[in-house]
């Protein structure tokens, strides 16, 4: 039973093309958000949402546009592929409460590699 | 400007011993400290938190310390054993200001390898 599910889990595309990637959570959390993982392995945030609306916007380009249709799910769009946007990308969700670590739940990540 | 930060990119460590891995950090507003776990090509898998007011956490294995004063912290792994080979990543929280949302920033990770 899959907690935080991710597709494709694998994304080879060319630049300039436009693609997305999915995120599912059946946690009940409701705050969601996209990691990216870049080639040093170093895990950055890039957004998160709260039922559906958007909570932190980190400095990422204007070709990534976070959708969050509902609060169980939470796509990445990314327009006009570029070469440094090849990286892993986690979707992640959380239950911040009162006195908690809000620690967040992972996917298992979607390669994406732009040639 | 990297706030989190694992200094040792990798440790070995014998079946049975204790394994610790290092954190050091610069935000003194920093709520809470996390520690992940990641296996190849799967998601960092949440392990042990601990709370900026605390000193010591411990789950079965695993225990964390934080010494605010270095802004230093650790994980302590005893006894090791082979499973608990991945890569581990020291992460700061933050709570923003709606409260429904906790920013993580995290370190670049080590890497533990357990050998028999």
């Amino acid at each position: 039973d899959t907690a935080v599910s991710q597709t494709p889990k694998y994304l080879v595309t060319q630049m300039g093309n436009d693609k997305s990637i999915k995120c599912e959570q059946n946690l009940g959390h409701d705050t969601m958000y996209w990691y990216k993982q870049d080639s040093k392995k170093f895990l950055k945030i890039m957004f998160s949402y709260n039922n559906k609306e958007l909570i932190i916007n980190e400095t990422v380009p204007n070709r990534f546009s976070p959708k969050s249709p509902d609060k169980a799910h939470l796509n990445l769009h990314i327009n006009s592929l570029e070469l440094g946007d090849s990286a892993v990308y986690f979707c992640a969700s959380s239950q911040v409460l009162t006195g908690t670590s809000g620690e967040q739940y992972f996917g298992p990540g979607t390669r994406l590699t732009v040639t | 400007d990297q706030q989190v930060k694992q200094n040792s990119p990798s440790l070995s460590v014998q079946e049975g011993r204790i394994s610790i891995l290092n954190c050091d950090y610069t935000n003194s507003m920093f709520d809470y400290f996390l520690w992940y776990k990641k296996y190849p090509a799967e998601g960092p898998t949440f392990l042990i938190s601990i709370s900026s007011i605390k000193d010591k956490n411990e789950d079965g294995r695993f225990t964390v310390f934080l010494n605010k004063s270095a802004k230093h912290l650790s994980l302590h792994i005893v006894p090791s054993q082979p499973g608990d080979s991945a890569v581990y990543f020291c992460a700061a929280s933050a709570i923003g200001n709606t409260g429904t949302a906790s920013k993580l920033t995290f370190g670049t990770g080590t890497r533990l390898q357990v050998t028999l």
